[in-house]
């Protein structure tokens, strides 16, 4: 079955404790995303990644870090939580990189989110 | 600035009524237009999407949205509503070329009475 899976899906922390959420797609999709979905702001941009070794900032990038050393996993890092980062977590695979004349290869198919509480 | 507003936060509706979402963007250029939905406890789904041609576009439930270019508008719209179309909402633009960057609205939640 084609999909992105995410671990863990709840997950409990303190401020300072390194973290790492893994996002796994089985698709051989090219681009990968990770947003934050707050109450209120819809879902954001944190970082991206158009292939392998390649990764760019999105709307939100501060505190987070990601790599994407293999084409199917594009896991998220938060160095130093903080309590603002307390949220909901989505990662997104998609075939292509929106090049014109490939309708259809934009749409993002999402994960079932990770619901994080940094204490 | 790119921006994505979805005007109404909370919406209810009887089961059986009609429904209309509305979704006004603010882009360089026509972008590619996404409507998802997001089930309690669920990931985002994709309902519909709209890249070019005829600007009424059908998905997957019984949505359809219609693309006005003149008014920037994305609205979905659905006949009649089932109690399973309880969900929150989400419109979302795109590029059409570079990188996918997928822009959101703050979403609507859709409540059905019964």
């Amino acid at each position: 079955e084609a999909q992105v899976t995410q671990n863990p899906r709840y997950l409990i922390t303190v401020t300072g404790k390194k973290l790492t959420v893994t996002c796994s797609q089985n698709m051989n999709h090219e681009y990968m995303s990770w947003y934050r979905q707050d109450p209120g702001l819809g879902l954001r941009q944190i970082y991206y990644s158009m292939n392998v070794e390649v990764t760019d900032k999105g709307d939100v990038p501060e505190g987070y870090k990601v790599s994407r050393k293999e084409k199917r996993n594009f896991p998220l890092i938060l160095e130093s939580p903080s309590p603002n980062q307390t949220s909901l977590y989505f990662c997104a695979s998609a075939p292509g990189v929106g090049l014109i004349g490939l309708a259809g290869q934009e749409t993002q198919y999402f994960g079932p989110g990770t619901r994080l509480l940094v204490l | 600035a790119q921006s994505v507003t979805q005007p109404d936060i909370h919406i209810t509706v009887s089961e059986g009524a009609s429904l209309e979402l509305r979704c006004n963007y603010s882009y360089g250029a026509t972008p590619y237009l996404f409507w998802y939905v997001q089930s309690p406890g669920q990931g985002l789904q994709l309902l519909l999407k709209y890249f070019s041609g005829d600007t009424l576009v059908q998905g997957i439930k019984g949505f359809e949205a219609e693309f006005k270019r003149s008014q920037s508008s994305f609205n979905l719209r659905k006949p009649s509503v089932h109690w399973s179309d309880a969900a929150e909402y989400f419109c979302a633009v795109g590029p059409k070329t570079g990188a996918q960057k997928l822009v959101f609205g703050q979403g609507t939640r859709l409540t059905i009475n019964p």
